[in-house]
C-alpha cells in the first residue's frame, strides 16, 4: 500500500507553546488529507479534513484557530496545535487518500505531552 | 447519521478462529471496510467490501450483507501478532468527501498461548 509518515512521532512541551507536526504522503498525491485525534481505548476521532489548496473542513467541535491545517501541496499537510495545553494530549493521525482510491493510508501517528 | 457497534474485546487462544461482528445504521451505504491498529502504532488497512458476500485475504476474510446491515471480520489461525484492535469504518455517503470514514469503537482482540 500507499505510505505516508508524519512526523514528529513523539513530542513533549510546556503549556502555552505551539506544536507543528507534519503529514507526507511518499509515493502518491494525497488530494485529500484526514486528521484525527485518538484517546487511550478509544476509536479514532475525525477531527478535518484537509484539502489541497483550500482551506480545512473542521468537525463539529473542533476549534480551527486552535488546530491549524494547512495542506500547501499534494504531499504535505500540516497541523498546528496553538497555545497547548494538557488536555490537549493525545494521539494525533493523518491520512491520506488518492482520487477515486476507496482506501486511506494511515501515518504512523504523533503522541503529543503537554506538560 | 451512521452509527457503527462492534464488541468491545474478544479474547481467543492462538489457533483459534475469531469473528468480530459490526452492525451498522445508516440512511445510504456504500461498503465496509476493516482497519487493525497495533498499540500505539496507525490503523491498516485490512479489508473493503462493497458487495454482499466473503472476502478472503489470506488468514483474515470479511463478509457483508446489506440486508442485514451486518458484517463480520474472520481471523483465522490466530497468531500472537494478531492481538489488536480492529475497527470497522463506512465511508461517507457523498463521493466528494470520500475518504471521510466513520469509524466503529474497536474490539480488542487479546490472543494468549
Amino acid at each position: 500500500g500507499a505510505v505516508v509518515s508524519q512526523h514528529p512521532s513523539r513530542v513533549i512541551c510546556k503549556s502555552g507553546t505551539s506544536v507543528k507536526i507534519e503529514c507526507r504522503s511518499l509515493d502518491f498525491q494525497a488530494t485529500t488529507m484526514f486528521w484525527y485525534r485518538q484517546f487511550p481505548k478509544q476509536s479514532l476521532m475525525l477531527m478535518a479534513t484537509s484539502n489541497e489548496g483550500s482551506k480545512a473542513t473542521y468537525e463539529q467541535g473542533v476549534e480551527k484557530d486552535k488546530f491549524l491545517i494547512n495542506h500547501a501541496s499534494l504531499t504535505l499537510s500540516t497541523l498546528t496545535v496553538t497555545s497547548a495545553h494538557p488536555e490537549d494530549s493525545s494521539f494525533y493521525i493523518c491520512s491520506a487518500r488518492e482520487v477515486a482510491q476507496v482506501a486511506q493510508f494511515f501515518g504512523p501517528g504523533t503522541r503529543l505531552t503537554v506538560l | 447519521g451512521q452509527s457503527l457497534e462492534q464488541p468491545s474485546e474478544v479474547t481467543a487462544v492462538e489457533g483459534a478462529i475469531v469473528q468480530i461482528n459490526c452492525t451498522y445504521q445508516t440512511s445510504g451505504f456504500y461498503g465496509l471496510s476493516w482497519y487493525q491498529q497495533h498499540d500505539g502504532g496507525a490503523p491498516t488497512f485490512l479489508s473493503y467490501n462493497a458487495l454482499d458476500g466473503l472476502e478472503e485475504t489470506g488468514r483474515f476474510s470479511s463478509f457483508l450483507s446489506r440486508s442485514d446491515s451486518y458484517g463480520y471480520l474472520l481471523l483465522q489461525e490466530l497468531q500472537m501478532k494478531d492481538s489488536a484492535s480492529y475497527f470497522c469504518a463506512v465511508p461517507p455517503l457523498s463521493t466528494d468527501s470520500w475518504g471521510k470514514f466513520q469509524f466503529g469503537a474497536g474490539t480488542q482482540v487479546v490472543v494468549t498461548p
